[in-house]
């Protein structure tokens, strides 16, 4: 148990379908991280959301749509997707520039 | 430019061996991270250096980083199959002050029984 969890753990979803992903964590952190991880590629970071405000995007595409509603809680909205958005995705958090905790993830499928 | 290209990406012990695995990197830190995920699992924490370390223990980790060459290394001493897993390194936050980790590919590493 990390204190972070997502859900769903897994998800099939067609590329016409719209989905989102949810993380929440249960540590009192401040900052929240969207990353993407894919077969032998480095660990991509997506979002940073720090007091529920958005400091990092990185240069993420628009079928990819963030929400943090408050420092609990971070939602991947997800519309569109492509074949190659099928990986893991991964939530984490941290206090200020403290090692960050992650969730388990949810493997995404596009068919 | 990437940051923290770990080396080697694979790499098969016996139990009870240690294991040793690099990280390279390329601008200037303020500290370095090492990581272990499970399969299926997300990334665990495992020990952070800070720039004006050379050495840091714990249990049988084993971290040191030479800033003057950018690169770190992890020792995982008698290594057990419960060791079984991928390891990263990170480097961040930057000095902007921003909380933009970095991660390499990772070195899997696997301990036979």
């Amino acid at each position: 148990e990390t204190g972070v969890t997502q859900t769903p753990r897994h998800l099939v979803m067609g590329m016409t379908n719209k989905k989102s992903l949810k993380c929440e964590q249960h540590l009192g952190h401040n900052a929240m991280y969207w990353y993407k991880q894919s077969a032998k590629k480095p660990l991509e970071l997506m979002f940073v959301y720090n007091f529920k405000e958005q400091t990092e995007n990185n240069s993420v595409p628009s079928r990819f749509s963030p929400e943090c509603p408050n420092s609990s809680h971070l939602f991947l909205h997800l519309h569109t997707l492509q074949p190659e958005d099928s990986a893991l995705y991964l939530c984490a958090s941290s206090q200020g520039s403290q090692p960050q905790h992650f969730g388990d993830g949810t493997r995404l499928s596009i068919l | 430019s990437q940051q923290g290209e770990e080396d080697p990406q694979a790499l098969s012990i016996q139990e009870g061996e240690n294991a040793t695995m690099n990280c390279s990197y390329k601008t200037s830190i303020n500290n370095l991270q090492w990581y272990r995920q499970n399969s299926g699992r997300g990334l665990v924490h495992l020990i952070l250096i800070r720039s004006n370390e050379r050495e840091k223990h714990s249990g049988r980790l084993r971290v040191t980083l030479d800033t003057s060459k950018k690169s770190s290394s992890l020792l995982i001493t008698a290594s057990r199959a419960a060791d079984t897993a991928s390891y990263f390194c990170a480097t961040g936050p930057t000095t902007s002050g921003t909380y933009k980790y970095i991660f390499g590919t990772g070195t899997r590493l696997k301990v036979l029984a």
